[in-house]
């Protein structure tokens, strides 16, 4: 079955530029999403249709697509930005699936 | 502003029945799609599925077929998923969340989540 594949942790320190990835083989075809989770509260949608940034949420938040895989940049990370990060995309009959998660630490 | 309120924490025990819900504002209730999404504790998010209250067309993840049955009133304003016999493994966080109105699957607006807890 399709799964979508992000490393379980990343750590950076504050300012450093933070990059968290998603693999999948349905990527070059389907747009990806990204949402940020602190603990205890809901998700919040950060980057979708790959690179695209909602109203509210920092310039530093970017994201690119190459081939099967697709990044979630953070440049200039803040303790603030400590989270965990889940990409989301869906196969092409439709089914949404979501990535096992990435956790942030700033250091 | 829109906004998804979901109901407040549940306790139940195995083979108990429970419904949850989700109300929708701010936003006409009816031309967006509302998902259900699972976080067990400690782990990632699972889409359950999704309605369309406009005409109560719900979609599931084969994966949890069966677990769970997602409804909608539209005189309400409001989205529901339901158990008519929960099970330990039901215990999680669940999250209803808005499918953006753009054609793409993605999720624009969450409700603050639901705490089930199904003891055995």
């Amino acid at each position: 079955s399709y799964e979508l594949t992000q490393p379980p942790s990343v750590s950076v320190s504050p300012g450093q530029t933070a990059r968290i990835t998603c693999s999948g083989d349905a990527l070059p075809k389907q747009y990806a999403h990204w949402y940020q989770q602190k603990p205890g509260q809901a998700p919040v949608l950060v980057i979708y249709k790959d690179n695209e940034r909602p109203s509210g949420i920092p310039e530093r938040f970017s994201g690119s697509s190459s081939g099967t895989t697709v990044t979630l940049t953070i440049s200039g990370v803040q303790a603030e930005d400590e989270a965990d990060y889940h990409c989301q995309s869906a196969d092409t009959s439709g089914l949404v699936l979501f990535g096992g998660g990435t956790k942030l630490t700033v250091l | 502003e829109v906004q998804l309120v979901q109901s407040g924490v549940e306790v139940k025990k195995s083979g108990e029945s429970l419904k949850i819900s989700c109300k929708g504002s701010g936003y006409t209730f009816t031309s967006y799609w509302i998902g259900w999404v699972r976080q067990m504790p400690g782990k990632g998010l699972e889409w359950m599925g999704i309605i369309y209250p406009g005409d109560s067309d719900a979609r599931y993840n084969p994966s949890f077929q069966g677990q769970g049955t997602i409804s909608a009133d539209k005189s309400t304003s409001t989205a529901y998923l339901q158990w008519s016999s929960l099970k330990a493994s039901d215990t999680g966080f669940y999250f209803c969340a808005r499918v953006a109105g753009d054609g793409y699957s993605y999720f624009d607006y969450w409700g603050q989540g639901t705490l089930v807890s199904v003891s055995s």
